[in-house]
């Protein structure tokens, strides 16, 4: 059973950081694209980070770009997402999810952020 | 980039009706739209991809349809499972998804 473990949210004040971790299970980590995508309360998805299966190509979302930094660590079927100089906008619930395709077929349940002074 | 717009946002029907959703892109895409559902307090779940296939174990009462700039995902039969936030999600380039369309009990 294929399984997304994100941890690692938590209260951070404005300009602060954070990592997040996702833990893979259940399917051969290193195959697969993977994505981070977060929820503003009560708001719409927005994609932010993606990293191919070897690592070598990343894209990020102009919202985060130069602030945060996606990677991965196949040996541990792990995904990271590095959030640097947080952002009250940066508030949000964050999914890993598993990119096959382009298309997001299994998503974890998320790790919350808030950024609040 | 490209922007994905839903209509409607809200949608109100009852158990039986048959459910269509709308999703237009602002620049072709082909058919590289994908559909998901997302329940309260869930992370969303992938309905269909390449704007018409239906993903392993969805019910057939989901279908989509469209393709350059318009879609459509529609419910034949609306069941009491159904009764969430669809999104739409764009990936000819990058990804965008469309901001939500909650289906609420009539």
């Amino acid at each position: 059973e294929v399984q997304l473990v994100e941890s690692g949210g938590g209260l951070v004040q404005p300009g602060g950081s954070l990592r997040l971790s996702c833990a893979a299970s259940g399917f051969t980590f290193s195959n697969f694209e993977m994505i981070w995508v977060r929820q503003a309360p009560g708001k719409g998805l927005e994609w932010v980070s993606y990293i191919s299966s070897n690592g070598l190509t990343i894209h990020d979302a102009d919202s985060v770009k130069g602030r945060f930094t996606i990677s991965r660590d196949n040996a541990k079927n792990s995904l990271y997402l590095q959030m640097n100089s947080l952002r009250v906008e940066d508030t949000a619930l964050y999914y890993c999810a598993r990119d096959r395709s382009s298309r997001f077929d299994f998503w974890g349940q998320g790790t919350l952020v808030t950024v609040s002074s | 980039d490209i922007q994905m717009t839903q209509s409607p946002s809200t949608l109100s029907a009852s158990v039986g009706d048959r459910v269509t959703i709308t999703c237009r892109a602002s620049q072709s895409i082909s058919s590289w739209l994908a559909w998901y559902q997302q329940k309260p307090g869930k992370a969303p779940k992938l309905l269909i991809y390449m704007a018409s296939n239906l993903e392993s174990g969805v019910p057939s009462r989901f279908s989509g349809s469209g393709s350059g700039t318009e879609f459509t995902l529609t419910i034949s039969s609306l069941q009491p499972d159904d009764f969430a936030t669809y999104y739409c999600q764009q990936y000819n380039s990058l990804w965008t998804f469309g901001q939500g369309t909650k289906v609420e009990i009539k």
